[in-house]
């Protein structure tokens, strides 16, 4: 059974830094991984997919990586803001598409 | 529209009453999934459907009755909830045979007094 670990619980940074969020999986046996963004109360906003061959994927301020044969991945956010405050979800996919997640990082960001 | 809708947003049920959830999406997909998210708990997968076709069945109590119509559209009969069944529940969709990437609805807040 999948089992995804999230480190740090929670994150409280001032403006500006560089920040590493951490995922680790114990099956190894995955399609893809997802990283997404929740706000309070909210559904959850994808950020990055990874497939399983990929090492890394970026969207503006946003990189994740994977490193699929030791079961883990991390998503760094360059130049925090206020704005990223929110919950980080990580979630490997297996077979079927089914993602299992992780218990997540909450992210501060004071300005 | 665009994207993943879910109805009610918000939804209070007695022990006793029979509701449902309704999701849509408007993405062109043919996987539509359901999640649960309790408090302090992680998001778990309860059912998922392909091309209209139940594939997936986490184990989840036979009070929950998913029935899918098409591929736009998924529900979630409600009956004899307890309690503990208050949650925050996210649908999803995705595209069978495509990149596999979710996109998660902004959910329904379910209180079971």
């Amino acid at each position: 059974k999948q089992e995804v670990t999230q480190i740090p619980a929670a994150l409280s940074v001032p403006e500006g830094e560089n920040l590493v969020l951490n995922c680790s999986f114990t099956d190894s046996a995955i399609y893809n991984l997802q990283w997404f963004r929740q706000d309070p109360g909210k559904g959850l906003t994808s950020l990055l997919l990874i497939q399983s061959s990929q090492r890394e994927q970026t969207s503006g301020r946003l990189n994740a990586s994977l490193d699929k044969s030791s079961g883990r991945s991390t998503l760094y956010i360059a130049a925090s803001q206020p704005g990223d405050s929110a919950t980080y979800l990580c979630a490997p996919g297996g077979y079927g598409n089914k993602l299992v997640f992780g218990a997540g990082t909450i992210l501060r960001v004071k300005s | 529209e665009t994207g993943v809708t879910q109805t009610p947003r918000h939804l209070v049920m007695g022990m006793t009453n029979k509701k449902s959830l309704k999701c849509e999406q408007h993405l062109g997909h043919n996987a539509m999934y359901w999640y649960k998210q309790s408090a302090k708990k992680p998001l778990e997968l309860m059912f998922v459907y392909n091309f209209k076709e139940q594939t997936e069945n986490n184990s989840v109590p036979s009070r929950f009755s998913p029935e899918c119509p098409n591929s736009s559209h998924l529900f979630l009969h409600l009956h004899t909830l307890q309690p503990e069944d208050s949650a925050l529940y996210l649908c999803a969709s995705s595209q069978e045979g495509g990149s596999g990437e979710q996109f998660f609805g902004p959910g329904t807040r379910l209180t079971v007094l």
